[in-house]
């Protein structure tokens, strides 16, 4: 069965710095990788996938996720955080015929 | 622009009242999917139907009912057996597997 964990709640970081949002998986084979992010009131905005090919993948708004088959990890990143990035940020991974969603980490960047 | 409409932003149910939340798709998507979203809970998935007049259940399809007539459309009721309705729902569409899925800006029910 297909799973995600995003084991951080929150997530603060300083306007300027590098940001991390941490999601591992479980799957049987292939691994179809999603993030997503959310402002209030809104539904999720695709930000990026990584479905095969290189580890890094690169996405909208600066945002990119590394993938590591040998840890399970599609963590999300940021070289350099604006405030405006201040979010919900949804790890998805799709199954069969829909995905499954982590609980979601709320990445706030203080100015 | 393409995108999906959910209507309407906000909705209030009565006590032993079904309501219907729209959802409408201009994308040309073949599936559709409702979720629900908790505070805390990410999103869970109620139905999804991948082709017209097709549907399944999902994780929590208890108490809710949807149809698909039309491939544009894809209207969920939250019936009076659901007895925990307060949530953000939101409505999804994409094409092929590997594809995103994209999102309308949600329904907040509540209870009055």
């Amino acid at each position: 069965a297909q799973s995600v964990a995003q084991p951080e709640d929150q997530v603060n970081v300083a306007e300027g710095n590098p940001l991390t949002v941490k999601c591992t998986y479980s799957v049987s084979g292939n691994p179809y990788l999603f993030w997503y992010v959310q402002y209030p009131n809104r539904g999720l905005q695709f930000l990026l996938k990584y479905i095969t090919g290189d580890n890094l993948v690169k996405g909208s708004y600066g945002f990119e996720a590394e993938f590591n088959k040998s840890q399970t990890s599609f963590h999300l990143k940021k070289p350099s955080a604006l405030v405006s990035d201040s979010a919900l940020y949804f790890c998805a991974v799709g199954g069969a015929n829909n995905l499954f969603f982590g609980t979601g980490t709320r990445l706030t960047v203080i100015p | 622009d393409g995108g999906i409409t959910q209507s309407p932003k906000y909705l209030f149910r009565k006590e032993g009242q079904n309501v219907t939340l729209s959802c409408e798709q201009n994308l040309n998507h073949d599936a559709m999917y409702w979720y629900r979203q908790d505070p805390g809970q990410g999103l869970r998935l109620i139905y999804y139907s991948q082709i017209v007049n097709d549907f399944q259940k999902g994780d929590i399809a208890e108490g809710y009912s949807v149809s698909r007539e039309k491939k544009e459309s894809f209207p969920l009721t939250v019936t009076s057996a659901q007895k925990n309705p307060t949530a953000f729902y939101l409505c999804a569409s994409t094409n092929p597997r590997a594809e995103p899925q994209h999102f309308g800006d949600g329904t907040r029910l509540s209870i009055l």
